[in-house]
């Protein structure tokens, strides 16, 4: 069995600034972990995804999630927000053994101040 | 990757109709999934479509009602029957290149999404 919360369902902070997204999984196997984006009227686009490799991981547009097991996170972390962040983000747990599903969390909007 | 187109992108249909959509991939791919995303919601599996066989639906999901068809490797189709409102929601296919079986450390990749409202 598996799940995923993400803690926020909506974050906002100002253009410059850091951004922090934040993901609890639970998971009865090694789990693969998966940030998605989604901008208004597009399709999902993978930012970044753990698979038992390196915790820190990196992804596009300067976005980085860490994965910590004993705390089993994956936060979704960027330095500086830019404008073009604006979307709809969504971490996804799935299991390293087989083809089990992926599950979703319900979805963190991103709003970034001008 | 792949890349995935599905049409059409977007449709409004009468209650009662029938709508289907395609979902196109530039590559030859084992694994392809159909989802729901309904206004304001996240991601919901309906099911495995598998080439040569029957879909795999999941729990609350009927193949009365979400009819698919993999013809080949590259190709499939989804048909929301017999719409109602609560049909309105955004329907996208994802794959698996190549001969991923998904899960694991195989990567979802999702087509743009067909967004249907029901009147």
């Amino acid at each position: 069995a598996q799940s995923v919360t993400q803690l926020d369902s909506h974050v906002s902070v100002s253009e410059g600034t850091p951004v922090l997204l934040r993901c609890n999984y639970s998971s009865s196997y090694s789990p693969s972990l998966f940030w998605y984006v989604q901008h208004p009227n597009k399709g999902l686009q993978l930012l970044l995804k753990y698979t038992s490799a390196a915790t820190l991981v990196k992804g596009i547009n300067g976005f980085e999630a860490e994965f910590k097991k004993s705390e089993t996170s994956f936060h979704l972390t960027k330095p500086s927000a830019h404008m073009s962040d604006a979307a709809e983000y969504f971490c996804v747990v799935t299991s390293n053994f087989g083809n089990e599903k992926l599950t979703f969390g319900t979805g963190t909007r991103l709003t970034i101040i001008p | 990757s792949a890349v995935i187109s599905q049409k059409p992108s977007r449709d409004i249909c009468q209650r009662g109709t029938s709508l289907t959509i395609q979902c196109q991939v530039d590559s030859q791919v084992t694994m392809m999934f159909w989802y729901r995303q309904q206004p304001g919601q996240s991601l919901t599996l309906i099911a495995t479509a598998n080439q040569g066989s029957e879909a795999t639906y999941e729990s609350g999901f009927v193949i009365d009602k979400f009819p698919i068809s993999r013809p080949n490797l590259t190709f499939s189709t989804l048909t929301v029957s017999n719409m109602s409102p609560e049909d309105s929601s955004i329907y996208l296919c994802s794959v698996v290149p190549g001969q991923g079986i998904g899960g694991g450390t195989d990567t979802q990749y999702f087509g743009p999404g067909t967004r249907l409202t029901v009147l």
